[in-house]
């Protein structure tokens, strides 16, 4: 079955420590990739996609992924975390043109950034 | 625009006992889903719509219903509600299947006893 793991459940790190999240993906084919991130007491939001093109994806909030092919994997990184960083990160795949309703999100990754 | 409402925020339920958690979308998106949350599960698709009158299965269907009488409205409905079904209810919506950029609503924490 397709399965997207983030092998990270709980990471701690002081503010302007750089960050990367794991997320690898077991899909064969051409996927689509997500980073959503969940502030404490918000709702879901999307941090940033890719689909195609260049493999190094800028998103919101200094945040950028990466997807590597040949290793399945999709990292999270962000080069100086801040306190406001807080907050749950989950990766989500799905085959290309399959529809929002094949996406499969992973775990998740529960981020602490101590002051 | 409120975006996508979600209510009640918390609920108790006892087992057996029905309820309907309410999501509506003021955005005019056509695709709504329901996602269930579960500590070390990630999100799972309940159920979804592509549009007024349209619903479908997700991965964990059983014990919830769906109807979509309207664009703006989408409810799920616990018909006989049973511990396992303790879990954080999350709707989404988006304006086309595609894009999958959903926008999500705030939550309902729900406990069955």
């Amino acid at each position: 079955a397709q399965s997207v793991s983030q092998h990270n459940h709980h990471v701690i790190l002081s503010e302007a420590a750089s960050l990367e999240l794991g997320c690898n993906y077991s899909y064969g084919g051409t996927v689509n990739l997500f980073w959503y991130v969940q502030y404490p007491g918000q709702h879901l939001q999307l941090l940033l996609k890719y689909f195609s093109g260049d493999p190094l994806v800028k998103g919101i909030k200094g945040f950028e992924a990466e997807f590597i092919k040949s290793k399945f994997s999709f990292n999270l990184r962000k080069p100086s975390v801040q306190w406001s960083d807080t907050a749950e990160y989950f990766c989500a795949v799905n085959l290309a043109n399959t529809g929002f309703q094949k996406l499969v999100f992973g775990t998740g990754t529960r981020l602490l950034v101590s002051p | 625009n409120a975006g996508v409402t979600q209510t009640p925020k918390f609920q108790v339920l006892k087992t057996g006992q029905s309820m309907t958690l309410q999501c509506a979308q003021d955005m005019n998106h056509e695709y709504m889903s329901w996602y269930r949350q579960d500590p070390g599960m990630g999100l799972r698709l309940i159920h979804y719509s592509v549009g007024a009158g349209i619903t479908d299965q997700g991965e964990v269907p059983n014990g919830y219903n769906v109807s979509r009488s309207t664009t703006e409205d989408f409810p799920l409905r616990l018909l006989s509600a049973a511990p396992s079904q303790t879990s954080v209810y999350f709707c989404a919506s988006s304006y086309d299947g595609s894009s999958y950029e959903q926008y999500f609503g705030p939550g309902t924490r729900l406990t069955v006893t």
